[in-house]
């Protein structure tokens, strides 16, 4: 059972569509993060949330943490085919020491 | 080049060789986490060292792994008589502090294919 659950899966979409990404957990996160993976590269950092409710905007990227630091979303505006990628979210579990726990991924591909 | 360091970038070897993956972390970072992804898969944590310690080694497997991270030199991840399904990329991350905030700063990885 994974601890976090990301949706969907794989993405292929149309430059300037918009999308969202989504990140589920059932337990309390203190924070979490965004990485975005390019093939043959390591993860690189996007954002980090840590209040419940808090909204980041990076460019078109706007993040959001949910409520209960629970869940996260990704949401993508007008998107380009810079932005195809592995999308990942990890979080560090409340009282969970230092370990960070990645979710499943999200494939996109923006095609032209 | 002040990123995390990670040789070799690629690794071939045998069922039953050994192979040594090895980490620099940035300048200044005391912090190193190594990490397992299959193909097309999230990453999975295996161990978390700081300068000559182990910190956190629940995702390791208890036979043929281990790591270190000297007080000189690179941190190490080690696997002994691999084994076709130790094939994957390996990631080394560090950090300047405990990463309780999550920010790791992740090097390009080492891809190990087992024969």
């Amino acid at each position: 059972t994974q601890l976090l659950e990301q949706s969907p899966q794989f993405l292929s979409i149309q430059e300037g569509e918009n999308l969202t990404v989504y990140c589920n957990s059932s337990s309390v996160f203190s924070s979490l993060q965004w990485y975005r993976q390019e093939p043959g590269e390591g993860p690189v950092l996007l954002v980090t949330v840590v209040t419940g409710g808090e909204v980041k905007k990076l460019k078109r990227l706007t993040f959001q943490f949910g409520d209960a630091r629970k869940d996260s979303s990704l949401h993508i505006t007008a998107a380009q085919p810079g932005d195809t990628g592995l999308y990942l979210c990890a979080g560090v579990l409340t009282g969970g020491g230092n370990k960070l726990t990645f979710g499943t991924g999200t494939q996109l591909k923006v095609e032209l | 080049n002040a990123g995390v360091m990670q040789n070799p970038r690629h690794l071939v070897r045998r069922r039953g060789q050994e192979a040594r993956l090895r980490c620099s972390p940035m300048k200044g970072h005391s912090h190193v986490y190594w990490y397992r992804q299959l193909p097309e898969e999230g990453l999975k944590f295996m161990v978390y060292l700081q300068k000559e310690n182990i910190i956190d080694e629940s995702g390791m497997p208890k036979e043929r792994f281990s790591a270190e991270f000297p007080k000189e030199g690179p941190s190490i991840l080690r696997i002994q008589q691999v084994v076709r399904g130790d094939s994957a990329a390996y990631f080394c991350a560090s950090s300047p502090r405990t990463a309780n905030t999550g920010e790791l700063f992740f090097g390009e990885g080492s891809r190990l294919t087992v024969l």
